[in-house]
């Protein structure tokens, strides 16, 4: 199947400083990655979709400042968390999908663990 | 705002018993989509329905999609220790794709 890289696995930084987290397709292009965060015991939250060569699509209550999403090139997203603060600190994840149809499924990175002290 | 509902949220069995997980939409879906999250992993797509009434079998795993497609059902057939993680339900909808809140299995040997 396909294969989704996400890196780093896991990252801990100082309040106020920015991380960035990569998100890679390895075998497929992928004009479309989506980008979720997911707090403990809780479910996936899409927080936005990242678009090739356009600007990020966000969902509801996500702040575009606060996570900065850039999708360069067909098989790569980024998301920087910026100024991070501990409340930001969470497991994100990443998803693209090989098919162009929608609705089609879904290939997950490993995640990246986030703390922010 | 559509909602997909995924009932329980937690389910305890004994190896050897059975495990269902129900998925419920506030809308009518294009296809509903099913992931197992192993702990400390990702997620992991399992399956796809797209047709009112579809049923698929993976070995012991069933899958159902409702008549109306608004809902759905993952049954396990004498459960595994290896079946433990957490599903969840996708539903696709109007160009999203929104992921229940999913149900952690643990199976006690």
């Amino acid at each position: 199947g396909a294969v989704v890289s996400q890196h780093p696995s896991w990252v801990i930084c100082k309040s106020g400083t920015s991380v960035k987290i990569e998100c890679r397709s390895l075998d497929f292009q992928a004009t479309t990655m989506f980008w979720y965060r997911q707090f403990p015991k809780q479910s996936l939250m899409l927080m936005a979709t990242s678009n090739e060569g356009s600007k990020a699509t966000y969902e509801q209550g996500v702040e575009k400042d606060k996570f900065l999403i850039n999708h360069a090139s067909l098989t790569l997203s980024t998301l920087t968390v910026t100024s991070a603060h501990p409340e930001d600190s969470s497991f994100y994840i990443c998803s693209a999908s090989p098919y162009r149809a929608f609705g089609e499924k879904l290939f997950f990175g490993s995640g990246t663990q986030l703390s922010v002290l | 705002g559509q909602q997909v509902m995924q009932i329980p949220q937690y389910q305890h069995v004994q190896e050897g018993e059975d495990f269902t997980t129900y998925c419920n939409s506030s809308t009518t879906l294009s296809n509903i989509q099913w992931y197992k999250q192993r702990p400390g992993g990702h997620p992991v797509f399992l399956i796809q329905l797209v047709k009112s009434g579809e049923v698929k079998k993976q070995k012991r795993l069933t899958f159902q999609f409702g008549e109306a497609k608004k809902n759905s059902s993952l049954h396990i057939t004498a459960t595994q220790t290896t079946d433990v993680g957490t599903y969840f339900c996708a539903g696709g909808s109007q160009g999203n794709l929104i992921f229940g809140k999913g149900t952690k299995l643990s199976v006690k040997p």
